[in-house]
């Protein structure tokens, strides 16, 4: 069935980094944009980055604007989040979720992984 | 403080039916026939339940429904079931630097 299983995480101190992997099957990964979405301890959800099909477009949420990369290796089924420059309120639950588009629009995210705990903490 | 707004709890009895509200501006609910909704259980990834404002993703269940009226979205249960106890978010597509925005979240007890 299509799936998304995540890989990462863990506990680092303020500026380190960490990288989140996820990878993807029961889809043709690379018909879709994909994205990852995080969570703070008790609160909402927030969209923090997507990448196009191909990997060529990406954008980031200003909060992660310049400190976060988003990529994608199609040939492995696998997207990824390098997080550089991490700080305290970086702290939370990352998810990587597939988009669903409705006329080049994306509307939703209708298949997520299972989740990765980040925490920043000296 | 999020984007959308919902409020913080709502309860029902089994059986019952409860409506959350989402409440955003022109330039994301308003403006888009683009709401989902999501149920989150505790420890557990969101589901999404809703989408395009009133279309059920294939099999979820046919007691969740949901609906729109200008800047507000709502998100109907019907026939309360204990398993529904659980965390709903909202989301919407907007015309922002941020294409995408969430609702603070509303937890559901089931009395």
């Amino acid at each position: 069935q299509e799936q998304l299983v995540q890989s990462g995480g863990g506990l680092v101190k303020p500026g380190g980094s960490l990288r989140l992997s996820c990878a993807a099957s029961g889809f043709t990964f690379n018909h879709y944009y994909m994205t990852w979405i995080r969570q703070a301890p008790g609160k909402g959800l927030e969209w923090v980055s997507f990448v196009s099909d191909s990997g060529t477009y990406t954008s980031d949420a200003d909060s992660v604007k310049g400190r976060f990369t988003i990529s994608r290796d199609n040939a492995k089924n696998a997207l990824y989040l390098q997080m550089n420059s991490l700080r305290v309120e970086d702290t939370g639950v990352y998810y990587c979720a597939r988009p669903h588009s409705v006329s080049g629009v994306i509307t939703t995210f209708d298949i997520w992984g299972q989740g990765t705990l980040v925490t920043v903490s000296s | 403080q999020s984007a959308l707004t919902q409020p913080a709890s709502v309860s029902g009895s089994p059986g019952q039916s409860i409506t959350i509200s989402c409440t955003g501006t022109s330039r994301d609910v308003g403006g888009y026939n683009y709401v989902s909704w999501y149920q989150q259980h505790p420890g557990k990834a969101p589901k999404l339940i809703i989408y395009d404002v009133t279309n059920r993703p294939s099999g979820v269940s046919n007691r969740f429904s949901g609906s729109k009226f200008g800047n507000t979205a709502s998100l109907t249960i019907s026939g309360l079931q204990s398993e529904d106890e659980a965390d709903y978010y909202c989301s919407s597509y907007t015309d922002t630097s941020t294409p995408w925005v969430f609702g603070g979240g509303t937890k559901l007890t089931v009395l």
